[in-house]
Formats: structure tokens, sequence, C-alpha cells
């Protein structure tokens, strides 16, 4: 079965720091991956996917998240935080190969301050 | 391209009332997913249809929950008799086919709220 696993409920960070948001899947065959963030009272928007093609993905605003098939992770990570990321994100499996459902994680909360 | 469109944005119902969730999919997208996001918690699949024929619904509820996907016009998730306990945000997406990397559009959700 598949399922995910985000192992911080929340971090907090500097602007201008570094941001890793943490994610370990299980699934039974390659999954498909994906973050998706949630800013207060919005909806959802992709930040990234991954589809098994290259391991290291780069997504919008400066994230990229990299798949490791022996750690069975795929942690978010951006180079220097802005207030702007502020916000709710979600690692994310597709729960059959078809792709007609996903399974998310609980959420991990960015915090940034000045 | 307008994006997933959902309204009501906001809905408060009384315990016992009916409610009705409407989500127009992007534009050429003919498959719509329904999710619950309750407090404090992640998303939960709840219904995948297709135009007139729901796919997968392992995840509603086995009572009061119903959704449906008309020829014509939006989808509609509803929910008979409200109880405290579906208060949450309810989420539509679309995509234009199936497939395991197929990304997902999100609307912006309507919070549901039970007094």
């Amino acid at each position: 079965a598949q399922s995910v696993t985000q192992l911080d409920s929340h971090v907090s960070v500097s602007e201008g720091t570094p941001v890793l948001l943490r994610c370990n899947y299980s699934s039974s065959y390659s999954p498909s991956l994906f973050w998706y963030v949630q800013h207060p009272n919005k909806g959802l928007q992709l930040l990234l996917k991954y589809t098994s093609a290259a391991t290291l993905v780069k997504g919008i605003n400066g994230f990229e998240a990299e798949f490791k098939k022996s750690e069975t992770s795929f942690h978010l990570t951006k180079p220097s935080a802005h207030m702007s990321d502020a916000a709710e994100y979600f690692c994310v499996v597709s729960a059959n190969q078809a792709g007609t459902a996903l399974i998310f994680g609980k959420g991990t909360t960015l915090s940034v301050s000045s | 391209n307008a994006g997933v469109m959902q309204n009501p944005r906001h809905l408060v119902r009384r315990r016992g009332q009916e409610a009705r969730l409407r989500c127009s999919p992007m534009k050429g997208h003919s498959h719509v997913y329904w999710y619950r996001q309750l407090p404090e918690e992640g998303l939960k699949f709840m219904v995948y249809l297709q135009k007139e024929n729901i796919i997968d619904e392992s995840g509603m509820p086995k009572e009061r929950f119903s959704a449906e996907f008309p020829k014509e016009g939006p989808s509609i998730l509803r929910i008979q008799q409200v109880v405290r306990g579906d208060s949450a945000a309810y989420f539509c997406a679309s995509s234009p086919r199936t497939s395991g990397s197929n990304e997902q559009f999100f609307g912006p959700g309507t919070r549901l709220t039970v007094l």
C-alpha cells in the first residue's frame, strides 16, 4: 500500500537560510511523488513532481526535491527562504498506478522569520 | 484558461440541513476528484468521477454523502443531514486524463461550517 510520512509537523527558519522539509514514502511500485503548497485559506498549488525521470526535480519558486529510492525519501529543499514561503507543505504520493487518487501527508507548516 | 472553480467558497449550515458543493473543472478536463481536509489534517480522497460516471468512491462515507458529474454542468458533492463532524474544507481537483504522473489541479476549496 502507498503512504507518505512527513517527519516534521512544523519547521521554522530565518529569511535567507536553507529550507529542508522531510518526507518518506512507502510504495509497492515505482511511485509518482508530488509536493503541494497551501497558503492560508487558499487552494493547493503544485510545487514539483517526480515521475521516474531525473531523480533531482526542480520546481517553482526555487524549490527542488531529490528522489532517493534507497532511503525511500523525497525531501523538499530551497537554498534561501523568503518570507512568502511561509505556508503549509504537503508531500503526496499517487495511490495507484492509474493516478486516480492522491495520498497526502499530514503537512509541514513552514514559518519564516525576518 | 480559468482554473478549477468551486462555489460557494464558504457555506454555513445548521445540523440536519443539506449542503451542496459545486465544482467546475478546468477547460478540457474530464476527470474530477473530491477531497476533504479536516482541521490539522492532510487532504483525504473521497471520490473520482468522469462525466456521468462514478469511477472510484472508496473514500466516500457510506451514508449521507453523494457525488455526481453530469453531462452538462458542474460536479456536485451533496451532503444530506449535515452534522458538526462534516465541518471541513472540501477541495475539488481536475485532470485531463489519468496516469500515475498526472498532476491534479486543485480549486480554492469550499469551507463548510455546520452549526
